[in-house]
């Protein structure tokens, strides 16, 4: 079965700091990749999504992740945080061609000071 | 178009009652998935439904079924409930086939006392 890691459980940052969140998966064929993003009180939201194409993809809010194959990572960026970055972040990995059920990584907590 | 929506937001219920949460996918969605979020766990996958049936099933107990309906609304039912089963419930609404991402409600906030 597919698993999800990501490395930084609970990461803090002052604004205009760099952000990059690892994401590795297990899975060695053709995957789906998310990055989901959870405000505080609010629903998980999608950030970006990789599908083909491209391996560096640009999301919403300033972030991107880039797809390195030969290290099945996904890593998260973003150049210069802001305090409304404050959130739960998720990498997710579904199998292209298979059930479309993502696995979930266990979420990065990311606390910004202003 | 509407969003995915879950009912209750919150919910008390005490150790070995049984609970339903709701869940109405996003119209024209066919698959709809249920996901436990715990601090420190993430998002455990509980099962999926696609046309009224069960496509995939992660490992949780017995004690945890879904079902869904003909309009794709989805129903979650967890039996003889424990202090463990306090938790976030999620459900993920998506097309089902091809390369798709899951929407997500705002959750049923279960908590067994």
């Amino acid at each position: 079965a597919q698993s999800v890691s990501q490395h930084n459980h609970h990461v803090i940052l002052s604004e205009a700091a760099s952000l990059e969140l690892g994401c590795n998966y297990s899975y060695g064929g053709t995957v789906n990749l998310f990055w989901y993003v959870q405000y505080p009180g609010q629903h998980l939201q999608l950030l970006l999504k990789y599908f083909s194409g491209d391996p560096l993809v640009k999301g919403i809010k300033g972030f991107e992740a880039e797809f390195i194959k030969s290290k099945f990572s996904f890593n998260l960026r973003k150049p210069s945080v802001q305090w409304s970055d404050t959130a739960e972040y998720f990498c997710a990995v579904s199998l292209s061609g298979g059930s479309y059920i993502p696995t979930f990584g266990r979420g990065t907590s990311l606390i910004v000071h202003p | 178009k509407a969003g995915v929506t879950q009912t209750p937001r919150y919910l008390i219920k005490t150790r070995g009652q049984q609970v339903t949460l709701s869940c109405s996918p996003i119209s024209g969605h066919r698959s709809v998935s249920w996901y436990q979020q715990t601090p420190g766990q993430g998002l455990q996958f509980l099962f999926e439904y696609f046309s009224e049936t069960q496509r995939n099933k992660g490992n949780f107990p017995g004690r945890f079924s879904g079902r869904q309906f003909s309009n794709s609304r989805s129903e979650m039912n967890v039996s003889t409930l424990e202090l463990g089963d306090s938790a976030l419930y999620l459900c993920a609404s998506s097309g089902g086939t091809g390369r798709t991402e899951a929407f997500f409600g705002q959750g049923t906030r279960l908590t067994v006392v």
